[in-house]
């Protein structure tokens, strides 16, 4: 069973539409860290942003917001009226105590393309 | 910032030559890892490094081996290269405070092995 579901593997939206990319995860530890990334074309994979589990709060960032539910283990990602920048595969990855230190491991990740 | 540089954005070998990928960061970073990435399975993780000459294997380490002399330098070696190990090739790296810091990547290494 994979740690970090990402269920969605390509999602194609017209500029200016919503969309979220849905990240549901697997752990059994009590203190653990969330990430998202990007990766545009060009293929380097930019971080966008860093959830640890003891802070539920939601987080707002211009056009990008994270929704952190422990309830549901899901960690998921809205885009609010996306552009053609947007267009990226994007991941979700868990940070968990494994053979002694925090080794990432990371969803399938989702491919995002937005039509002008 | 953090500077990641791969030696490559794209190389062509071929099956049985010894293969090296380079990886230079220049932000002292105690944490280094190589991943390959394939579409459909996402990032897996080959090997990492948390310290000089130290190495640990991730979840596919088989027929790769590493190298870290020194601190800004982790290389991953293909012992004997084979088709199926073509595939984007990602370095990577982080400070080691208990898993709450954001990994750096580099550009990428596009590898075909014919």
């Amino acid at each position: 069973a994979q740690k970090v579901t990402q269920a969605q593997t390509e999602i194609s939206v017209v500029e200016k539409e919503d969309v979220t990319l849905d990240c549901v995860y697997e752990t059994r530890d009590t203190t653990y860290y969330l990430f998202w990334y990007k990766q545009p074309p060009s293929g380097e994979l930019v971080f966008l942003i860093r959830r640890n589990s003891f802070d539920e709060q939601n987080e707002i960032s211009g056009r990008y917001s994270w929704n952190f539910q422990k309830s549901t283990s899901s960690f998921n990602f809205t885009i609010t009226a996306s552009q053609v920048v947007d267009s990226a595969v994007y991941f979700c990855a868990l940070s968990e105590a494994q053979r002694g230190s925090y080794i990432p491991t990371f969803g399938r990740g989702t491919s995002l393309i937005v039509h002008p | 910032d953090v500077k990641v540089t791969q030696s490559s954005r794209y190389l062509v070998k071929r099956t049985g030559e010894k293969v090296f990928l380079e990886c230079v960061q220049d932000m002292d970073h105690e944490n280094m890892f190589w991943y390959r990435q394939d579409p459909g399975l996402g990032l897996r993780l080959i090997y990492f490094s948390y310290d000089v000459k130290m190495k640990e294997k991730g979840d596919i380490p088989e027929g790769y081996s590493v190298s870290r002399e020194k601190k800004e330098r982790f290389s991953l070696i293909l012992e004997s290269a084979s088709t199926n190990q073509t595939s984007m090739y990602l370095c990577a790296t982080a400070l080691p405070t208990g898993g709450n810091q954001p990994q750096h990547f580099g550009d990428g290494t596009r590898l075909s092995i014919l």
